[in-house]
């Protein structure tokens, strides 16, 4: 069974550029997360999807922060105009629908690594 | 709302050596609990997870971990560790009632020869 796939896998930008990074769970996988993973720290949701409709975006800064799922399946997250202290690893998730025999399990992709300089 | 403390950022043990990674939890209502394992410059993989049962859960590895609800603590093992097991370590919950998954802070195990 394929894995959640990201890309690009590492991105650097000049501050106050822009970033679009693309997730593609697991197929059949209705939930899809996106993290994000300062250095030294634990991952912190900033969004999730069920299907195509927002369940969680309540981390999400949405004054440069933007995601979308269209079709209910693949998912982009971008970010413009990024700042330096947006430098992280985005990690992409996803998940069986709520309620499901999973037990909540979540599988995570290799993550896009951003540097903004 | 739910948190995690891992109370060790860092752990050094020796190849061959026994090594735990605490964990405790706080949450108002009923959880699953998990382990990750994040190897260098990869993304999260899961060790091994509680939904029910048996308190003893064995994970990928030779880990294992053990849910204690009166200490709300999920502590996680292994009784012999490798260089291969050098790692980032996040253990995480999660609530019954959502697909939300908050994560700890991480506990870095370095092995040494």
């Amino acid at each position: 069974e394929a894995g959640v796939a990201q890309s690009p896998r590492y991105k650097i930008i000049e501050k106050r550029q822009s970033v679009a990074f693309w997730c593609n769970p697991i197929s059949g996988h209705a939930t899809l997360y996106w993290y994000q993973q300062i250095l030294g720290q634990g991952p912190k949701l900033l969004i999730q999807f069920q299907n195509n409709g927002v369940v969680d975006d309540s981390q999400l800064p949405k004054d440069r922060f933007s995601a979308e799922r269209l079709k209910g399946v693949d998912s982009t997250l971008k970010i413009q105009p990024a700042k330096l202290e947006d430098s992280a690893v985005y990690l992409c998730a996803s998940s069986l629908a709520e309620g499901s025999n999973s037990g909540n399990t979540i599988y995570f992709g290799e993550g896009s690594w951003l540097t903004v300089v | 709302a739910q948190s995690v403390t891992q109370l060790d950022s860092q752990v050094p043990v020796f190849e061959e050596a026994p090594v735990e990674l605490r964990c405790n939890y706080s949450s108002s209502v009923s959880v699953y609990l998990f382990w990750y394992v994040q190897y260098p410059n990869q993304g999260l993989q899961l060790l091994l997870k509680y939904l029910s049962g048996s308190t003893l859960v064995k994970g990928i590895n030779g880990f294992e971990a053990e849910f204690n609800k009166s200490q709300t603590s999920f502590h996680l093992r292994k009784p012999s560790v490798h260089i291969s097991d050098t790692a980032e370590y996040f253990c995480a919950v999660s609530p019954l009632s959502a697909s939300k998954i908050i994560f700890g802070s991480g506990t870095r195990l370095s092995i040494r020869p």
